[in-house]
């Protein structure tokens, strides 16, 4: 079936550790993006990638980073310069950056502990 | 992005249609309408989409209406499995793709 694949699921990280989120689509799709939902709360957007070997930063970048050296991979860093990373991470992509639908993925829950 | 006000919660009687709806009074000409429904600890879940004409898909159909301020997602037939939060946003793709406004959507309940 093609989809949006995260993993994993659940994580749960040290206090000063970095973590990466993976995320991997079979859809062909050229844009990709990664999102922060809190508890009762909208999305951010962490990071967005057009096209392979370019991304952007979002409303909310400090403290992650990400790499796009494949069209279907875009894995996610939650660094240790991340104040408050205990969220729902959410990645999805569109066939283009431009007026087309975004399908997401079924998220990640990061803990920090 | 244009801001989209819908009711905080609604219910549902099983097998009835359940009619969302949503207003966007500043919509542009432009921006389309997206209709998105998430399960608790589930990512999103993209439903239908329209810009001036009603919308129809296997999910669920999509009124808006004439002067493109409001519109009305319909689920013909509800399921207890459509049990959700469910998202109207706007949006006109270009620089401004990628930044969904996500607010706080309407709670569905769909009852036995």
């Amino acid at each position: 079936d093609g989809g949006i694949t995260q993993s994993p699921k659940y994580l749960f990280r040290k206090e000063g550790q970095n973590v990466t989120l993976s995320c991997e689509q079979n859809l062909n799709h050229d844009a990709m993006y990664w999102y922060r939902q809190d508890p009762g709360q909208g999305l951010r957007l962490i990071y967005y990638s057009q096209i392979v070997n370019d991304f952007q930063k979002g409303d909310i970048a400090e403290g992650y980073s990400v790499s796009r050296e494949k069209k279907e991979s875009f894995p996610l860093t939650v660094t240790s310069a991340q104040k408050n990373p205990t969220a729902f991470y959410l990645c999805a992509s569109s066939i283009g950056y431009s007026g087309n639908t975004i399908y997401f993925g079924e998220g990640s829950w990061l803990t920090v502990v | 992005d244009a801001k989209t006000t819908q009711p905080t919660s609604m219910d549902c009687a099983e097998g009835r249609a359940a009619n969302l709806p949503c207003n966007h009074s500043t919509i542009s000409g432009n921006e389309y309408v997206y209709w998105y429904r998430q399960i608790h600890s589930q990512g999103p879940q993209y439903i239908i989409h329209g810009l001036k004409n009603n919308e129809t898909n296997e999910m669920a159909s999509l009124i808006i209406t004439e002067d493109r301020k409001s519109s009305t997602l319909i689920l013909p037939h509800a399921t207890l499995r459509d049990t959700a939060v469910y998202y109207c946003i706007v949006n006109a793709g270009g620089t401004s793709y990628g930044k969904l406004t996500f607010g706080q959507g309407t709670i569905l309940t769909v009852h036995p």
